[in-house]
């Protein structure tokens, strides 16, 4: 079980360049989710998703776009870069629970991506 | 959203205990409190959760407050490899998300 992967491990981008992180998970989990981390601080939800083809805003959506189009991959695209995100981005999923009793959901993290944009 | 409350820093010998507290007083009844560390370099990583009762797991144990409003993690012998930023978050039933703070840095000391 490789658990939560995330390409690519480090990225430097141009000012205005678009890229896409990809995210992949291998536990057959429903939900995932896409966070950002600035230095010194805690991570903050960009998106997620709840299962393949639904998608929902978090806290910080904008400049991002996500699809699912699969169970296992929840890519993350940036489109015209801006040093305001640079950051460290990583991904997670989490089983889900029956009944929508998401309180004791576990999430498991990948790596991370340190994004660097100039 | 409710907001929990942590000090930046603290420190500990190895092997002694460590009592990391983590005050919510804004808790509602169906909140659950969720304990995440993040490893220097590496994705945050679940510790321990619990509801109202305490919680014992291979990590570590988490001691509720009567009242709720405040709970501790506990690492019973810190090692050097437990060096690493704590996070105290409150999940609300039915919601998929989880709102992380500034946590607390765990400084081991040799």
């Amino acid at each position: 079980n490789a658990g939560v992967t995330q390409t690519p491990k480090f990225r430097i981008l141009k000012i205005g360049q678009s890229m896409t992180l990809q995210c992949t998970q291998d536990m057959n989990h429903n939900y995932m989710y896409w966070y950002r981390q600035d230095p010194g601080m805690g991570l903050k939800l960009i998106y997620y998703s709840v299962g393949a083809g639904i998608t929902d805003k978090g806290e910080v959506p904008n400049g991002y776009n996500v699809s699912r189009s699969t169970t296992e991959d929840f890519p993350l695209r940036l489109e015209l870069a801006a040093p305001s995100q640079t950051s460290v981005y990583f991904c997670a999923s989490s089983p889900g629970l029956a009944g929508g009793h998401t309180s004791t959901d576990t999430q498991y993290f990948g790596p991370g991506t340190r994004l660097t944009v100039l | 959203d409710a907001k929990t409350t942590q000090p930046n820093s603290m420190e500990s010998n190895e092997e002694e205990p460590v009592h990391l507290p983590c005050n919510h007083s804004t808790i509602s009844g169906t909140d659950y409190i969720h304990w995440y560390r993040q490893l220097p370099s590496q994705g945050p990583e679940y510790v321990i959760h619990g509801l109202t009762s305490n919680v014992n797991n291979r990590m570590a144990s988490l001691a509720i407050a009567e009242d709720r409003k405040s709970s501790t993690l506990i690492l019973h012998r810190a090692t050097l490899r437990d060096a690493a930023v704590y996070y105290c978050i409150l999940r609300a039933s039915g919601t998929y998300k989880y709102i992380f703070g500034t946590g607390t840095r765990l400084k081991v000391l040799a």
